[in-house]
C-alpha cells in the first residue's frame, strides 16, 4: 500500500545539524512532490518546504531559508530534510508528506520524527 | 502571509454529539482549504480538501463547508475514534499555513 516511513528519533546539541529521511513506497516516487511540516510542543503545524521528486526543484518557507535543505534520492524513493545550526526552538516532531495532484494538499504523511535539541 | 485562526482551541463533547470547528483566513483563499486529523504517534490524516470534498475512505459523518475567509468542519455523530486534534490548512499559494488546532476531548 502507499506509505511513507520516516527515520527514527534524534537528539542533538545546539549548533549541530540533523538529517531526517522519508522513504516512500507503493507509488511512483517521481510523480509527486514531498513536503516537510513540523510541530513544536504546544505549537501549530508549520510548513517548512518541499521538493519536486522528479526534477529536484525546491521551495522553502522564508523562515527556514538557508538553514533547511531538502533533497531526494530517486533511486531510493527517499526524501531528506536537513536542518543546520540547531537551536532549542527546533525541538519538534518533523513530518514529511506527499503532495497529491491537487497542489498544496498533503494526502499521505509519514509517522513523524521527534528531534530534540538539548545541551 | 496568510494567517489561519481556528476556534475553539479545545472542544469537549460526548459520543453521538454533533460538533463544528471554525477556521478563518486573514484573506480570501477561495476554497483552497484542507482539514487534517492528528493523533499522537500516528501519521496525520487528510479528511477534506477544496473546503468541502471528502477524501476517499473518510466517513461521511465528516463534512466541510465555506469559501472566501470562513470555513467549518463538522462531525455529525461523534464516534470514539474521532477524539483527536484537527487542523485547517490553506494552500492558496506559498507559504502554506495551518490553524492553531482544535483538540476534541471526551466530555
Amino acid at each position: 500500500q502507499v506509505q511513507i516511513v520516516q527515520s527514527g528519533a534524534e537528539v542533538k546539541k545546539p549548533g549541530a545539524s540533523v538529517k531526517v529521511s522519508c522513504k516512500a513506497s507503493g507509488y511512483t516516487f517521481t510523480s509527486y512532490a514531498v513536503h516537510w511540516v513540523r510541530q513544536a510542543p504546544g505549537q501549530r503545524l508549520e510548513w517548512m518546504g518541499g521538493i519536486l521528486a522528479d526534477n529536484g526543484n525546491t521551495k522553502y518557507s522564508q523562515k527556514f531559508n538557508g538553514r533547511v535543505t531538502i533533497t531526494r534520492d530517486t533511486s531510493a524513493s527517499t526524501a531528506y530534510m536537513e536542518v543546520s545550526s540547531l537551536r532549542s526552538e527546533d525541538t519538534a516532531v518533523y513530518y514529511c508528506a506527499r503532495e497529491d495532484d491537487r497542489a498544496g494538499v498533503f494526502d499521505i504523511w509519514g509517522q513523524g520524527t521527534m528531534v530534540t535539541v538539548s545541551s | 502571509d496568510i494567517q489561519m485562526t481556528q476556534s475553539p482551541s479545545t472542544l469537549s463533547a460526548s459520543v453521538g454529539d454533533r460538533v463544528t470547528i471554525t477556521c478563518r483566513a486573514s484573506q480570501n483563499i477561495r476554497t483552497w482549504l484542507a482539514w487534517y486529523q492528528l493523533k499522537p504517534g500516528k501519521a496525520p490524516k487528510l479528511l477534506i480538501y477544496d473546503a468541502s470534498t471528502l477524501e476517499g475512505g473518510v466517513p461521511s459523518r465528516f463534512s466541510g463547508s465555506g469559501s472566501g475567509r470562513e470555513f467549518t468542519l463538522s462531525i455529525s455523530s461523534l464516534q470514539p475514534d474521532d477524539f483527536a486534534s484537527y487542523y485547517c490548512q490553506h494552500y492558496n499559494g506559498y507559504p502554506y499555513s495551518f490553524g492553531q488546532g482544535t483538540k476534541l476531548e471526551i466530555k
